[in-house]
């Protein structure tokens, strides 16, 4: 809940603006790659996912990039909503095709300023 | 339907206490996992259970026990607390696979 944010990157935008929030992976045979958002108290919430044969896919407001050359993750928020203020972790794969486990990022706190 | 439930919210143990923690979904998921969270850090995975009548360790196993009751149901047992358990520990689900998850509420532990 509230400790969730502690410590954390924070990224702070104005309303109305895009939010870009990085994440950086460690496994290069990881094919799986999925967003999440978590508001104070709350569980993780679904986001938005990509496959390794992948490198944009889109959803309503938000879109995720992957560069699997530098082993990199994005999520881009359009139009940033005081609603959007939450951690987000990124989360991949741990160790290739037909694994259940999923390893998490540390997550980054967004607020939005009204 | 309420998705992914998970009891108690909150629960305060000594030392050497056992508990209990109790996940349930009403979607049919195939498979189910127990994640722990700690301050400023992602989430880890402790057990999971691929299907109905199978359990595997994740990441950070060591000092817990699970049971896939059926497959609605997937237990988290602490058989002996330490103050190192304190945390949140959440229960997720999916029709298969890690694929997008669904989580429950959390059950937020404190060891003392």
């Amino acid at each position: 809940g509230e400790s969730v944010g502690l410590h954390l990157p924070t990224l702070s935008v104005q309303e109305g603006d895009n939010s870009i929030i990085n994440c950086a992976y460690s496994n290069s045979a990881s094919d799986y790659f999925i967003w999440y958002k978590q508001e104070s108290g709350k569980g993780p919430q679904f986001i938005i996912d990509i496959r390794s044969n992948m490198d944009k896919r889109q959803g309503q407001r938000v879109t995720v990039l992957l560069n699997k050359t530098v082993k990199h993750l994005s999520l881009q928020i359009a139009a940033t909503q005081p609603g959007d203020s939450a951690v987000y972790f990124c989360a991949w794969r741990a160790s290739g095709a037909g694994s259940y486990q999923l390893t998490f990022g540390k997550g980054t706190k967004l607020s939005v300023i009204p | 339907n309420a998705g992914v439930t998970q009891t108690p919210k909150f629960q305060v143990l000594k030392t050497g206490q056992s508990m209990t923690l109790q996940c349930a979904q009403d979607m049919n998921h195939n498979s189910m996992y127990w994640y722990r969270q700690d301050p400023g850090m992602g989430l880890r995975l402790i057990y999971y259970s691929a299907s109905e009548g199978t359990t595997d360790k994740g990441e950070v196993p060591n000092g817990y026990n699970v049971s896939r009751l059926n497959k609605r149901e997937f237990s988290l047992r602490l058989e002996s607390a330490a103050p190192s358990q304190t945390s949140v520990y959440f229960c997720a689900s999916t029709w298969t696979g890690p694929y997008e998850q669904y989580f429950g509420p959390g059950t937020r532990l404190t060891v003392t």
